[in-house]
């Protein structure tokens, strides 16, 4: 099984270049989110989703765009990237929302110059 | 405001000792609580999880975990920690608004 799946793993960007993260789940979870990870500061949502056509911000959201067309795929978009979005970032999905087990993708380092 | 504290950012234990990492989490309702644990340059794992009943509850290489309402504490302890146990460690609450609030995590490392 592949679980959740995270490409690029490693990207760098200029400032004010866009870019989109992508995130694929085959376990047929509702549930999907983003985090980014930076040190000192554990793990913060930056969007999640419930459902198909579903999403809502997290803790962090400015900056950062998702949509979720399908069940398995929610992709983060980056408009313009800024040095302050240089981060590892996660995609978790769970079957049963805030009170489920989540299943992290292996993470997604992005430099912003 | 929901929050979680882990007020040990590193922790070093000799193999074979025993091992508490301490979690403080500030939640109205009754909380769904989690343990992490992270190895380098990957995602997170569930270790254990509590959402009622049995306060101390168990889960994955031999950790468990303990709620203390009380307290608002949700420790995660191992008997005798072995060398591949040198991670990081989340503690995480799950909220009613579909979001998870994650603690800064502890570094564990873990000597011969």
């Amino acid at each position: 099984n592949a679980g959740v799946t995270q490409t690029p793993k490693f990207q760098v960007l200029k400032t004010g270049q866009s870019m989109t993260l992508q995130c694929a789940q085959d376990m047929n979870h509702e549930y999907m989110s983003w985090y980014r990870q930076d040190p000192g500061m554990g793990l913060r949502l930056i969007h999640y989703s419930v459902g198909a056509g579903i999403t809502d911000q997290g803790e962090v959201p400015n900056g950062y765009n998702v949509s979720r067309s399908t069940t398995e795929d929610f992709p983060l978009r980056l408009l313009s990237a800024a040095p302050s979005q240089t981060s590892v970032y996660f995609c978790a999905s769970s079957f049963r929302g805030h009170t489920g087990e989540l299943f992290f993708g292996e993470g997604s380092r992005l430099t912003v110059l | 405001a929901q929050s979680v504290t882990q007020p040990d950012i590193h922790i070093t234990v000799s193999e074979g000792a025993s091992l508490e990492l301490r979690c403080n989490y500030s939640y109205g309702a009754t909380p769904y609580l989690f343990w992490y644990v992270q190895s380098p340059g990957q995602g997170l794992q569930l270790l254990l999880k509590y959402f009622s009943g049995d306060t101390l509850v168990q889960g994955i290489k031999g950790f468990e975990a303990e709620f203390k309402r009380s307290q608002s504490s949700f420790n995660l302890r191992k008997p005798s920690v072995h060398w591949s146990d040198a991670a990081e460690y989340f503690c995480a609450v799950g909220s009613t608004g579909n979001q998870f609030y994650f603690g800064t995590g502890t570094s564990l490392t873990v000597i011969p």
